[in-house]
C-alpha cells in the first residue's frame, strides 16, 4: 500500500464557486480524518469518520462545509461559496481501530493546497 | 479547550549544533506523537509516546513525555541540513473518546550546512 493519497494536489478557484476533495485512506484503516493547515500553523481537526460514520465534526466546519465517507473507503470533502478564509492546506489522515492502535497514530496524505481568489 | 504550545516557533542554526523544542499544556494527553513536514507535503509520523517519564530514541533525536503527560520535548543532536523542516508536537486528549489530534502550532528548523 502506497498511503494515504489525496487529489487534488492544487485547487485555484474564485470566489463563490464550490469545491470537492477526495481522499483514499490506508486500506486497512477504518478511521479516517479531514484537518485544515494554514501557513505557519498546526493543522486544525475538522471532523473524522470510523467506517461510514462521522462521528465528530468541530466547530471550524461551517455549514459550507460537508463530509462524506459512504462505503467507509474513500471520503469527499465539499465547500460550497468558497471565500478567501477558506484559502489552506486541507489534510486527510487514517489509523486502525483503537482496537488495532491504542494510541491513535494518525498517517497523512500529501494535502490539497486552496487557493480562493 | 486544550491547548499544546509549542517553543521555539522558529530556530536558524548551524549544522553539528543541538537544539531542544519543546511542547507545553496545561492539560493531561493519554499519548503524544511528534511529526515531522515538509513543505507542500504532509505531516509524517516521527515517534509517539505514552507513558509519562518516556524516553525514545530514533537515531539524532530523543523525545521524552513529562511525568504527569502534560508536556514533551524533542532534542536534535548533531543537526544536519537534512533535518530542516517543521516539526508538530500532536496530542491525544485524556478525556472522553474523541479521534481528534490537537496540535502545536509547529517549529520551524533551519539548519544552515
Amino acid at each position: 500500500d502506497t498511503g494515504v493519497s489525496q487529489d487534488p494536489r492544487h485547487k485555484i478557484t474564485k470566489r463563490g464557486q464550490n469545491v470537492t476533495f477526495r481522499c483514499d485512506p490506508i486500506s486497512e484503516h477504518n478511521r479516517l480524518y479531514w484537518y485544515r493547515q494554514t501557513l505557519g500553523q498546526g493543522p486544525e481537526f475538522l471532523t473524522y469518520f470510523q467506517n461510514e460514520a462521522q462521528l465528530e465534526k468541530s466547530r471550524l466546519l461551517s455549514d459550507r462545509f460537508s463530509a462524506e465517507r459512504p462505503k467507509g473507503s474513500f471520503s469527499t470533502l465539499e465547500i460550497q461559496r468558497t471565500e478567501q478564509g477558506d484559502s489552506a492546506m486541507y489534510l486527510c489522515a487514517s489509523s486502525p481501530s483503537l482496537g488495532r492502535s491504542s494510541y491513535n497514530e494518525q498517517f497523512f496524505g500529501p494535502g490539497t493546497r486552496l487557493t480562493v481568489l | 479547550t486544550q491547548l499544546l504550545e509549542q517553543s521555539p516557533q522558529f530556530l536558524s542554526i548551524q549544522e553539528g549544533e543541538n537544539l531542544t523544542v519543546y511542547c507545553n499544556s496545561s492539560s493531561v494527553f493519554s499519548s503524544l506523537q511528534w511529526y515531522r513536514q515538509e513543505p507542500g507535503e504532509g505531516p509524517v509520523l516521527l515517534v509517539t509516546v505514552v507513558t509519562g517519564g518516556e524516553v525514545k530514541k530514533l537515531k539524532r533525536l530523543t523525545f521524552q513525555f513529562g511525568d504527569a503527560r502534560k508536556d514533551s520535548s524533542l532534542h536534535i543532536t548533531a543537526a544536519q541540513p537534512g533535518d530542516t523542516g517543521l516539526y508538530l508536537c500532536a496530542g491525544v486528549p485524556n478525556s472522553g473518546n474523541t479521534g481528534k489530534l490537537i496540535f502545536g502550532q509547529g517549529t520551524t528548523l533551519q539548519v544552515k550546512p
